[in-house]
């Protein structure tokens, strides 16, 4: 099974500052890794497929980088409704079908 | 525009069964493999079950096989999982997930979630 971690757990910002989230795979899941927002109450957002692609509708602010087994999502620009728990997962090599333990992004 | 409805949850007590159905809309669910995704309170999420388009590959969390059961009605656009032998542990909002559409390329990320439902096992 390949385990994902994620750093920080949590992140203290302010509107407007840049976010930088980690992902780390055990082995490596090639460039097969996705990034997902979920809001407090709501059902996760689909935000980055296969490491690098926004999905539809995800604004420009959102980018993310890298392969094997050191990922990265980027916010440039904090916006309110960023405020959020953010979650990679791997779909490399399954079942199973793994995420990470997840990064919230708090108002600082 | 693509709905999945769940139904079925509720209290249990440890060591009971109880059957989750979900209900889609808006897409041609025939084509498309499905998935369950649960998250305890306060949790992360977890991938737990996979079904096929046609119901010939089914995989499961080493966390609920032997326990679960997944199926679906391509006729009826409906995905199902039966629950066995829950444990206090099962406790979680359970969501029915579509596979991601990548222009035709169905992947296994999770593009379209249900609302959820909420499965309590507790005496």
């Amino acid at each position: 099974e390949i385990v994902l971690t994620q750093s920080p757990v949590t992140l203290s910002l302010s509107p407007g500052d840049r976010a930088t989230l980690s992902c780390r795979a055990s082995q490596s899941v090639d460039n097969y890794l996705a990034w997902y927002q979920q809001k407090p109450g709501q059902t996760p957002r689909l935000l980055i497929f296969d490491a690098t692609h926004r999905a539809t509708g995800i604004p420009a602010r959102f980018s993310a980088s890298g392969s094997g087994t050191d990922f990265t999502l980027t916010i440039s620009s904090l916006e309110p409704e960023d405020f959020a728990v953010y979650y990679c997962q791997q779909r490399s090599s399954w079942p199973p079908l793994t995420f990470g333990g997840g990064t919230k992004i708090e108002i600082k | 525009e693509v709905q999945l409805m769940e139904s079925g949850g509720g209290l249990v007590q440890p060591g009971g069964s109880l059957r989750l159905s979900c209900a889609a809309s808006g897409f041609t669910f025939s084509v498309f493999g499905m998935n369950w995704v649960r998250q305890a309170p306060g949790k992360g999420l977890e991938w737990i079950s996979y079904i096929s388009p046609t119901s010939m590959t089914v995989n499961y969390a080493d966390s609920v096989k032997g326990r679960f059961s997944v199926s679906r009605d391509n006729a009826q656009n409906s995905l199902y999982l039966d629950m066995n032998s829950l444990r206090d542990e099962d406790t979680a909002v359970y969501y029915c997930v579509r596979q991601f559409d990548n222009n035709g390329h169905y992947v296994p990320y999770f593009q379209h979630w249900g609302q959820g439902a909420l499965v309590t096992v507790s005496s």
